[in-house]
């Protein structure tokens, strides 16, 4: 069973475009994140929610909005792809705040390509 | 404020050890380690809490200096499995935001 899991793993597609990532996690936990890794690494976390309230909201563009159901899901979606946007995005669950004592749970990414 | 990491790159042989380190411009309230291999996702490997807090996994063992707002990762006898990508994430006092730091890429040679 796979604790954190995202679909789809692989996007390619236009910009200007709509796409959406998926990400559940089955371990119970009540924070859930986003985090999108560019092409030289760079892990910055993009939003988190706290039992499906919103409690990170980084500096993202507006046309990326985070939605959460339930405490087990944690969807993302982006509208009007651009250039920029091509990362790995991954999703990822806390039983407690990762600055605190928080362990991560990643998922195995989304690689998203905009052409 | 992101975290800067040294070396961003290291080779070794295999059986060398190697120093990790994470500065932050800010006062830490926790320090966590994470390595990611290519094309997979980061993995846990530990978290400092206290300042002056020293942490073990296997051969590889963290340090976390409140004052100096560092920490710095240790691994021992590398083993051809180390090698992949390391991350510090770092937390401020009041801020409970998880902030990664630049990265260190490992390689372990035979």
């Amino acid at each position: 069973d796979t604790a954190v899991s995202q679909t789809p793993k692989y996007l390619v597609t236009q910009m200007g475009n709509d796409k959406s990532i998926k990400c559940e996690q089955n371990l119970g936990h009540d924070t859930m994140y986003w985090y999108k890794q560019d092409s030289k690494k760079f892990l910055k976390i993009m939003f988190s929610y706290n039992n499906k309230e919103l409690i990170i909201n980084e500096t993202v563009p507006n046309r990326f909005s985070p939605k959460s159901p339930d405490k087990a899901h944690l969807n993302l979606h982006i509208n009007s792809l651009e250039l920029g946007d091509s990362a790995v995005y991954f999703c990822a669950s806390s039983q407690r705040l990762a600055g605190g004592t928080g362990e991560l749970f990643f998922g195995e990414g989304s690689r998203l390509t905009v052409l | 404020q992101q975290p800067v990491q040294s070396p961003q790159a290291v080779i070794l042989r295999e059986g060398e050890d190697a120093v990790i380190n994470c500065s932050s411009s800010k006062a830490l309230y926790s320090v966590h380690w994470y390595r990611q291999k290519h094309g997979e996702a980061p993995v846990f490997l530990m978290i400092l809490l206290k300042g002056g807090e020293q942490k073990g996994h296997d051969k590889i063992s963290a340090s976390f200096n409140e004052k100096k707002q560092q920490s710095s990762l240790y691994l021992t006898a590398s083993q051809l499995s180390y090698s992949g990508t390391y991350f510090c994430g770092t937390a401020n006092f009041g801020n409970e935001k998880l902030t990664f730091g630049t990265g260190t890429r490992l390689t372990i040679i035979p």
